[in-house]
C-alpha cells in the first residue's frame, strides 16, 4: 500500500529565509508525487508533480522539489520565503486505481 | 474553464436531515473523487468515479451516498449523519490516463457542521 510520512507537523521560518520540507513514500513501484499547499478553510491547490524524468521538478510560486528515489524522499524547497507562504503543506502520492494518498501535512509559518 | 465548483460552501445540518453536496466540472474530466478533510488532518480519500462508474469506496458508511449522473457532475448525498461527520468536503476531478493518477483539481470544499 501507498504511504506518505512528513515528519515536520510545524515549521517557523523567518521572511527572506530558506525552506525544505521533508517528505518521504513508500511505494512498491515509480511513484507519481505531489506538493498541495491548502490555505485555512480552502480546497488544495497543486505546487508541483514528478511523474517521470528529471528528478528536480520547478512548480508555481517558486517553489521546487526533488526526488530521490534512493531515499524514498520528494523533499520540497523555497530559496526565499514569503509571508503570503504560510499556509499547509501536503506531500501525496498517487498510484493504481486513480488513488492519492496525503501525508499528514506541514504548518508552516513566517515570522517577519 | 479550469474550475472544480462545489455547493454550497458552507451547510449546517441536524442528524435527522437530508441534504446533498453538489461538485460540477466542465474539463472533460473522467475521474472525480470526494474526500473528507477533518480540522487539522490531510484529507482522505471516500470515493472515486472512473467514467462515472463507482471505482473506489474506501469503506465508507452508507450514510454517505455518492452518485454520479453524468461526466460532469459529482453528488453527496447526506443522511442521519453524526457529530463527527463535521468536517470539510472537497471533490476533485483528473482525465484518466494509464493507471495512475494525474494532476487533480480540487475545489474549495463545503464546509458541514453537524448539530
Amino acid at each position: 500500500a501507498q504511504s506518505v510520512t512528513q515528519p515536520d507537523i510545524h515549521i517557523t521560518v523567518s521572511e527572506g529565509a530558506s525552506l525544505e520540507l521533508r517528505c518521504n513514500y513508500s511505494y512498491g513501484a515509480t511513484p507519481y508525487l505531489f506538493w498541495y499547499v491548502q490555505s485555512p478553510g480552502q480546497g488544495l491547490q497543486l505546487l508541483l508533480k514528478y511523474f517521470s524524468g528529471d528528478t528536480l521538478v520547478q512548480g508555481i510560486k517558486g517553489f521546487e522539489a526533488e526526488f530521490k528515489r534512493s531515499q524514498s524522499s520528494f523533499n520540497l524547497r523555497k530559496p526565499s520565503v514569503h509571508w503570503s507562504d504560510a499556509a499547509e503543506y501536503f506531500c501525496a502520492v498517487g498510484g493504481y486505481g486513480n488513488k492519492l494518498v496525503f501525508g499528514a501535512g506541514t504548518i508552516l509559518r513566517v515570522k517577519s | 474553464d479550469t474550475e472544480v465548483t462545489q455547493t454550497p460552501k458552507h451547510l449546517v445540518m441536524g442528524m435527522t436531515n437530508k441534504k446533498s453536496l453538489k461538485c460540477e466540472q466542465h474539463m472533460g474530466h473522467r475521474a472525480m473523487y470526494w474526500y473528507k478533510q477533518k480540522a487539522k488532518k490531510p484529507p482522505e480519500l471516500m470515493f472515486v468515479y472512473s467514467y462515472e462508474k463507482l471505482s473506489i469506496n474506501e469503506s465508507v458508511p452508507s450514510r454517505f451516498s455518492p452518485e454520479c449522473p453524468n461526466s460532469s457532475l459529482l453528488n453527496l448525498h447526506l443522511h442521519a449523519l453524526q457529530p463527527e461527520d463535521s468536517a470539510l468536503y472537497l471533490c476533485a476531478s483528473t482525465q484518466v490516463q494509464g493507471q495512475g493518477v494525474e494532476k487533480l483539481f480540487f475545489g474549495s470544499g463545503t464546509q458541514l457542521s453537524v448539530l
